[in-house]
């Protein structure tokens, strides 16, 4: 069974422009959740979506979007780059809804703002 | 708020055993879980604590006591690829993500 796939790889932005990431998530898997990994802060989280309905959303300003389409696949919207908008950003889908339900992660973009 | 507190740093050797703590301020959580992740790649699941006590998968085993407020991976029989970032993270409840330690990275020396 294939992993999470995220695309692209490597992506690099000017300050103002937007991007939008792609995730493929596990054939299967109806959860995909949206992570921002940066060396100081860690892995923040960004939105969960279900079944096409965003059910989490973490502490992030609106520039941030998302959405999931009915085959699951989720993208990731990020409007008016800022600096800071570099990092590494993680699709983590999952089978179940229940507590424990482990997250599979795929190896993730890489935004750099310039 | 919530915070799971975890040291930046580890170093061990080849064939030791480390362990990696983790505590936290949160309030309800269903379990603790751990998650290994090597550099450029991505996080993958190691483990999970849904009670107090011990889970050992292999090498690695994790612990629970929510009455302490701590958590702990412990690694056995050290391998240089082990040589990676260990996150814990817990579920809250009535939350669908997942919340993240400050991670640990732990480095394997010969």
């Amino acid at each position: 069974k294939a992993g999470v796939t995220q695309t692209p790889r490597y992506l690099i932005k000017t300050r103002g422009q937007q991007v939008t990431l792609s995730c493929s998530p596990i054939s299967g898997h109806r959860s995909v959740s949206w992570y921002q990994q940066t060396p100081g802060q860690g892995l923040q989280f960004l939105f969960e979506y279900f079944s096409e309905t965003q059910r989490n959303k973490g502490n992030f300003p609106g520039r941030f979007s998302g959405r999931q389409f009915s085959n699951s696949r989720s993208e990731m919207n990020v409007s008016t780059l800022e600096l800071g908008d570099s990092a590494l950003y993680l699709c983590a889908s999952s089978a179940g809804t229940g507590p424990y339900s482990p997250l599979h992660f795929g190896n993730g973009t890489r935004l750099t703002v310039t | 708020g919530q915070s799971l507190e975890q040291p930046s740093e580890v170093t061990a050797v080849e064939g030791a055993i480390v362990q990696i703590n983790c505590t936290y301020q949160t309030s309800g959580f269903y379990g603790l879980s751990w998650y290994q992740q090597h550099d450029g790649g991505a996080p993958t699941f190691l483990s999970y604590n849904a009670l107090d006590g011990l889970e050992e998968t292999g090498r690695f085993s994790s612990f629970l006591s929510r009455s302490d407020s701590y958590g702990y991976l412990l690694l056995q029989e050290l391998q240089m690829k082990d040589s990676a970032s260990y996150f814990c993270a817990v579920r809250r409840t009535g939350a669908n993500n997942l919340f993240f330690g400050t991670g640990t990275r732990l480095t394997v020396i010969p």
